[in-house]
C-alpha cells in the first residue's frame, strides 16, 4: 500500500525566507505527483502537477521536483509571503490504483510578517 | 465557470439519518471523485466516476452510495449516518486525457457532523 509522508508537519518562518517542503512515497510506480494548497475551511487548489517522466515543474515562486527512484518530491517556495500561509498537501497517483490520489497529511505553513 | 460546487456547506445529522451531498461541475469533465478528510489526516477516496453511468469504489466506500446520471452531477448518499462519518467531504473533477491524468479540481467541501 502506498504511504505518502510529509515532513515537517508544521513550519513557521519569517517573511522573505526561502523554504522547502518534503514529500516521500513508498511505491515508485506512479503516474504523477501533485502539490495542493488548502486554506482553512476551503477546498484544495492545485499548485503543480509533475508527470512521472518529468523532473520538475515551476510556477512563479514555486518549484517542485520529483525523484521517482528515491521516492521523494520537494516543494520549494522562494521569498515567502504571509499570503503563503496555508496547508500544503502532496498527492501521488499510482499506475495500478485506478484514478485514486494518495494524499499525505500535509505541512501547515505559517509565514509571519 | 463556477468550477466545482458543493451543497450544503455544513450539516448536522443524527445517527441513523440519511442525506445526500450534492456536487456539480461545469467544466465538462469526464472524471469525478468524492474524498473525505478527517482532522489531521490526508484525503481518502470514497468513490469515483469516469463518466455518466459508470461509478467505482475507492479506498473507503462503506456506508456510502453514488450515482452519475449526468456528466455534471455526482451526488454522494449516506443511508444510515454514523459518528464515524463525521468528516469534511470534498468533491473533485478532472479531464483525464490518456493514462497520466490531469489536474483534479476541488470543490469547497461539505462539513458533516453526526451526533
Amino acid at each position: 500500500k502506498q504511504e505518502v509522508t510529509q515532513i515537517p508537519a508544521a513550519l513557521s518562518v519569517p517573511e522573505g525566507e526561502n523554504l522547502v517542503l518534503n514529500c516521500s512515497f513508498t511505491d515508485s510506480a506512479i503516474y504523477n505527483l501533485q502539490w495542493f494548497r488548502q486554506d482553512p475551511g476551503k477546498g484544495l487548489t492545485s499548485l503543480l502537477l509533475i508527470q512521472s517522466s518529468q523532473r520538475e515543474q515551476t510556477s512563479g515562486r514555486l518549484n517542485a521536483s520529483l525523484d521517482k527512484s528515491s521516492g521523494r518530491s520537494t516543494l520549494y517556495i522562494a521569498a515567502s509571503q504571509p499570503g503563503d500561509s496555508a496547508t500544503y498537501l502532496c498527492a501521488v497517483r499510482l499506475t495500478n490504483s485506478g484514478y485514486a490520489l494518495n494524499f499525505g497529511k500535509g505541512t501547515s505553513l505559517l509565514v509571519t510578517p | 465557470n463556477a468550477g466545482v460546487t458543493q451543497t450544503p456547506k455544513f450539516r448536522i445529522l443524527k445517527i441513523g439519518q440519511s442525506m445526500t451531498l450534492q456536487c456539480a461541475q461545469d467544466m465538462n469533465h469526464n472524471y469525478m471523485y468524492w474524498y473525505r478528510q478527517d482532522p489531521g489526516m490526508g484525503l481518502k477516496l470514497i468513490y469515483y466516476s469516469v463518466g455518466a453511468g459508470i461509478t467505482d469504489k475507492g479506498e473507503v466506500p462503506n456506508g456510502y452510495n453514488v450515482s452519475r446520471s449526468t456528466t455534471e452531477d455526482f451526488p454522494l448518499r449516506l443511508e444510515l449516518a454514523a459518528p464515524s462519518q463525521t468528516s469534511v467531504y470534498f468533491c473533485a473533477s478532472s479531464y483525464a486525457a490518456g493514462v497520466q491524468g490531469k489536474t483534479q479540481y476541488f470543490g469547497p467541501g461539505t462539513r458533516l457532523l453526526v451526533l
